[in-house]
């Protein structure tokens, strides 16, 4: 079936600007997670999503990030007045739940590059 | 804070030979970590996962090694591959939840044909 898949790819914005990147989990998935990947660096958890809900926002890594989910679907994530700092790949992954047992799948990922 | 960290950012080896990329963690909460797969342009992809209550786990080509008392876990890969140049994520996890995934940096591993 398919995977986890996100849009755009890449996106080039000026700083100051909103961007909005998109996250189609896998059907059926109820946990979505988003993840930040500076270059050369390590995964950095943002938030997670089970069902339409985040029970803990505290990953953001400030107020000018944040996230939905619809319909236990879609998710979005929103980054308004971009910095040069939020410059990154964005990784969304989905999981059946989120116990342990449940393998993260990952999708592509948005490479965001702010000028 | 505490964090999960690599002894060695690169590691090159020749095709055939066993690689073995280590993991650092300083959480002695920690109970549950994975190793994760990381292709140029692609997302991380799962390898194996060992829970604390274990030392040792096998899978195709690959061994997990948790060694508690030194807070040290390793990948091992057998028979190293071409198709096996990627970046090598370890993850930590406390709590139980996949909420609570902690990663290291990566360590970059290049296969000489």
């Amino acid at each position: 079936g398919a995977g986890v898949s996100q849009s755009p790819s890449n996106k080039v914005t000026e700083k100051g600007k909103d961007v909005e990147l998109r996250c189609d989990p896998i059907s059926g998935h109820t946990a979505l997670y988003w993840y930040r990947q500076r270059l050369g660096q390590g995964l950095e958890f943002l938030i997670y999503f089970q069902g339409n809900s985040a029970p803990d926002k505290s990953g953001l890594p400030s107020d000018r990030f944040s996230a939905e989910r619809t319909g236990e679907s879609v998710s979005t994530l929103t980054i308004q007045r971009t910095q040069q700092e939020d410059s990154a790949v964005y990784l969304c992954a989905s999981s059946s739940g989120l116990a342990l047992t449940y393998e993260q799948y990952f999708g592509p990922g948005t490479r965001l590059t702010v000028t | 804070g505490e964090s999960v960290g690599l002894h060695l950012p690169t590691l090159s080896v020749q095709e055939g030979d066993n690689s073995i990329i280590n993991c650092a963690y300083s959480n002695s909460a920690s109970d549950y970590f994975i190793w994760y797969k990381q292709e140029s342009g692609k997302g991380p992809q799962f390898i194996i996962d060992i829970r604390s209550n274990m030392d040792k786990r096998q899978g195709q080509r690959v061994t997990v090694l948790l060694n508690k008392t030194v807070k040290h876990l390793s990948l091992q890969i057998a028979a190293t591959q071409p198709g096996d140049s990627a970046v090598y994520f370890c993850a930590e996890n406390y709590g139980g939840s996949q909420g609570n995934l902690i990663f290291g940096k990566g360590t970059k591993l290049s296969v000489k044909p």
